[in-house]
């Protein structure tokens, strides 16, 4: 069964604090993975797409990574306004669908 | 360009009502779908649509259905709302290939959906 399994659930970093968030995933075969952003009370908002093991994409502090079982999403020195739920979604091969996990919500105080 | 847009952004409904979330982009875009967004459970899909005449099932179809007349609209019907279906639901659109190319979703800003 294709599965899609975030970590931590809730994350608090200090200001500048550097961190990463995990996406962990079991599909048959793997399309692509994309990582969202969603802040509260608004729809997700498409941050990065990774297709083969080894890709990394950077945009201002964040940074995907794919190996062939995860993805790593890298914050450096994080500011308040990177405070978000980030959602990883795969799409498996065989499938016009993408799968969710349940996201990690970041929280990132002064 | 407006991107994806949908109505009501809030509805209270009955047990037993029946309603239609609209959803609409004008990114003329193939790919459009509908999800719903419970705590702790993430996104689920309930329909999506590969271009206009067709539609398939997601992960969570049962009460709910579709239809895809246009390229442009995609419409969720709730034949007789429960309160299980209380939730947060977010259309999606997006470019469609079966190969290798970005395709990301964009969606739109959300209904909250209370059924008491």
């Amino acid at each position: 069964e294709d599965q899609v399994t975030q970590s931590p659930e809730a994350l608090r970093l200090q200001e500048g604090e550097s961190s990463s968030l995990n996406c962990s995933y079991t599909v048959s075969g793997l399309r692509g993975l994309f990582w969202y952003r969603q802040d509260p009370g608004k729809g997700p908002e498409f941050l990065f797409t990774l297709y083969s093991a080894g890709e990394e994409k950077e945009k201002e502090r964040l940074k995907a990574t794919l190996t062939k079982k995860e993805s790593f999403l890298h914050i450096t020195a994080p500011k308040p306004e990177d405070s978000a739920t980030y959602l990883c979604a795969v799409r498996p091969r065989n499938t016009d669908k993408l799968i969710f996990g349940t996201g990690t919500r970041l929280q990132v105080f002064p | 360009n407006a991107g994806v847009t949908q109505t009501p952004k809030f509805q209270v409904l009955k047990t037993g009502q029946s309603m239609t979330l609209q959803c609409a982009q004008d990114m003329n875009h193939e790919y459009m779908s509908w999800y719903r967004q419970d705590p702790g459970m993430g996104l689920r899909l309930i329909h999506y649509s590969v271009g206009a005449g067709i539609t398939d099932q997601g992960e969570v179809p049962n009460g709910y259905n579709v239809s895809r007349s246009t390229t442009e609209d995609f419409p969720l019907r709730l034949l007789s709302a429960a309160p299980s279906q209380t939730s947060v639901y977010f259309c999606a659109s997006s470019s469609f290939s079966r190969v290798r190319v970005r395709n990301e979703q964009f969606f739109g800003p959300g209904t909250r959906l209370t059924v008491l």
